[in-house]
């Protein structure tokens, strides 16, 4: 299995909603992501997690939560966005840290805040 | 500060010529550069990614690394309409320590004409 696992693939909130967007990797790999893409943007790094522990937190608003349950699994937890929050959301994973080898990028979730 | 830089095109090939994607990077002490690409409304993908100094062939895409010009480049020999999407250059530079993650530059719109 070579696959990031995104679900859902798009999700329309409110701005009083609670969300949650899940990611799931089954190579084996240590270190997880989460980057936000915007249009004609190039992906920006929110979250790192190595080990299952947080590394890098890249100054993300509070309303942004990210979860690591086990090496397979990262959540990240939505709550009172705004419009301008709507992107598409990117999980990656690589072996470990250093992204030798690259990262693997999920397809995303397209989400739209209202 | 950490930047890669590309030029964000666009960079139009007539089809079966060769497409030239550039990318330079600020910190000499990066290892490890990627090139993804990206279709509109898609996730990134990768498609080749060179530690060395010199050329490194894969199919019809040739990735160039210089590090004392901290300069790779992106070659795409006989390009086809399939070929037309956003390259996203990367580059794993440390980061918080010992910790690296992928950076990216803001990517050159190619496109093919048949």
């Amino acid at each position: 299995d070579t696959e990031v696992t995104q679900t859902p693939k798009h999700l329309v909130m409110g701005m009083t909603n609670k969300k949650s967007l899940k990611c799931e990797q089954h190579m084996g790999h240590r270190a997880m992501y989460w980057y936000k893409q915007k249009a004609k943007k190039p992906p920006e790094l929110m979250f790192v997690y190595s080990y299952e522990k947080l590394s890098i937190n890249e100054s993300v608003p509070s309303r942004f939560s990210p979860e690591c349950p086990n090496s397979s699994l990262l959540n990240l937890h939505l709550h009172a966005l705004q419009p301008e929050d709507s992107a598409l959301y990117l999980c990656a994973s690589s072996p470990g840290v250093r992204a030798g080898s690259g990262y693997t990028f999920g397809s995303g979730t397209r989400l739209t805040v209202v | 500060q950490k930047e890669v830089e590309q030029n964000s095109g666009p960079l139009s090939v007539p089809e079966g010529a060769i497409a030239s994607l550039n990318c330079t990077y600020s910190d000499r002490g990066s290892q490890s550069f990627f090139w993804y690409r990206q279709y509109s409304g898609k996730s990134p993908e990768l498609i080749m990614f060179i530690y060395s100094n010199g050329d490194k062939e894969d199919g019809r895409f040739t990735a160039q690394l210089n590090k004392a010009s901290q300069y790779v480049s992106l070659l795409i020999r006989d390009s086809q309409p399939s070929d037309s999407a956003t390259y996203l250059c990367a580059v794993n530079m440390e980061y918080g320590g010992s910790q690296g993650n992928l950076i990216f530059g803001k990517g050159t719109k190619l496109s093919v004409k048949p």
